[in-house]
Parts: C-alpha cells; sequence; structure tokens
C-alpha cells in the first residue's frame, strides 16, 4: 500500500488478555518503530528494526511487551497478560533507513487499544 | 538522557495571526536531528520537518519557518497568517545521529486556530 496500515484500528480487551497488533511498513523501507501515545501526552519509543540487524528494546515497558519483524516487512507487537495501563494508542512508522534524509518517518493511523 | 520540552501546553489564535511554538532539548550527544510533527484531529503524525544539529540555518516553507539556535537548544517553530486547518497537536522531537529512528517526543503543543 501507500502507507503504513496498522490493524486493528480500534481494540477492546479485557485485562489479563493477550493482544497483537500489525503493522505493514511501506514497502521498502528498512527501519521501524513502534511507539506508544498515552492520551493527552507526546510518544513514547518501545521499539526499532533496522534491517537486519538486532532490534533496539531499550523502550519496552516491561517483559509483557515482545515485537518481532518477519522477513523483514511485517511487524507485530505482542502485549502479554494486558494491564488497564497499557490502554494507548500505539503508533508505527517506517523510514527508509535510519540517518540521513532517509530518517523521514512515517506514521500509521494507530491501534487504540482499551484494557477493561 | 534526552529530553524535549514544549512548554506551551496550549495555544489559542485567530485565523490570521502569526503564532509560535516553542521546543527545548537536553542532549549530551554532539550530533543529533531535530523534527517537527503535525498530528490532525485525525491522528496520523505527519512530518514536517528534519534538522541537523550541524546545520543552524533557518528555514523556510511556505507559511511555516522554523529557528534552530543550539546556543540555547531551541528549535521553534513559526506559522505565519495561520489558518483553521492548522489547529492540530504538534511536537517536537530529537534523536541520536546514528539511530534517529529512536527519537524522543515532547509532550506536544495542541494549536486552535479560530475562524
Amino acid at each position: 500500500g501507500a502507507g503504513v496500515s496498522q490493524s486493528p484500528s480500534n481494540k477492546v480487551t479485557e485485562k489479563g488478555k493477550d493482544v497483537e497488533l500489525r503493522c505493514d511498513p511501506i514497502s521498502g523501507h528498512t527501519a521501524l518503530y513502534w511507539y506508544r501515545q498515552s492520551l493527552g501526552q507526546g510518544l513514547e519509543f518501545l521499539i526499532y528494526f533496522q534491517g537486519n540487524s538486532a532490534p533496539d528494546k531499550s523502550g519496552l515497558p516491561s517483559d509483557r511487551f515482545s515485537a518481532e519483524r518477519t522477513g523483514g516487512s511485517v511487524s507485530t507487537l505482542t502485549i502479554q497478560r494486558t494491564q488497564q495501563e497499557d490502554s494507548a494508542v500505539y503508533l508505527c512508522a517506517s523510514s527508509l533507513g535510519p540517518r540521513g534524509v532517509n530518517t523521514e518517518a512515517f506514521f500509521g493511523q494507530g491501534t487504540r487499544l482499551t484494557v477493561v | 538522557a534526552q529530553k524535549v520540552t514544549q512548554a506551551q501546553t496550549e495555544i489559542s489564535v485567530v485565523e490570521k495571526e502569526d503564532v509560535t511554538l516553542d521546543c527545548v532539548y537536553e542532549t549530551r550527544d554532539t550530533t543529533y536531528y531535530l523534527f517537527w510533527y503535525k498530528q490532525p484531529p485525525s491522528g496520523e503524525l505527519v512530518f514536517l520537518i528534519r534538522r541537523n544539529s550541524f546545520d543552524e540555518q533557518n528555514e523556510i516553507s511556505g507559511r511555516y519557518s522554523w529557528n534552530f539556535q543550539k546556543s540555547t537548544s531551541s528549535f521553534n517553530f513559526t506559522i505565519t497568517a495561520s489558518q483553521v486547518v492548522d489547529s492540530a497537536v504538534y511536537f517536537c522531537a530529537l534523536s541520536g545521529y546514528t539511530n534517529a529512528g529512536k527519537s524522543t517526543f515532547g509532550d506536544g503543543t495542541t494549536l486552535t486556530v479560530k475562524p
């Protein structure tokens, strides 16, 4: 597709359940990022994939959070045993590369996760 | 550690007024990137500008202009002759030069332009 695609757009889950959020980056983009945006706040970095390098997971808030990127394209963010504080909009972005003019990041519309 | 401060939480102006959104940052890196993004009510972030730390030239793009001052660690954004469509949340962000994908965002400034 032309842009970054995220699914689902909305997800309501019960506390304690696992959820999977999907991101389809722009074709050819080697860099992929996940951010979390809580209500009325800025974006919080979660994880960063660059090509075949080991991902930078330094932003993941707990071991309940994990992410993978298959074939250098689609990425899935998994939250296990969801808690109410996990409720937020999860944003995915991709860029051509990590540096220089390639750093323009294109964001998806996000997945709004609500844990009840 | 990196930090981005957008002291203005909300700004309200009347159409055609000029408005400046402030951004102050902290970093120990000697080279870094600075960004501005716009988040309209639809929710999707839109990239506006990227600035390398070694390039202090100010930039103008239509009604938008950016003032980067390394001496004061500021990267302010001015909208000239604001329009209703400029209403959005604007985020300033900072990243390291070798890992530009890992950005630190400010909390955003909500701009409301009234007709």
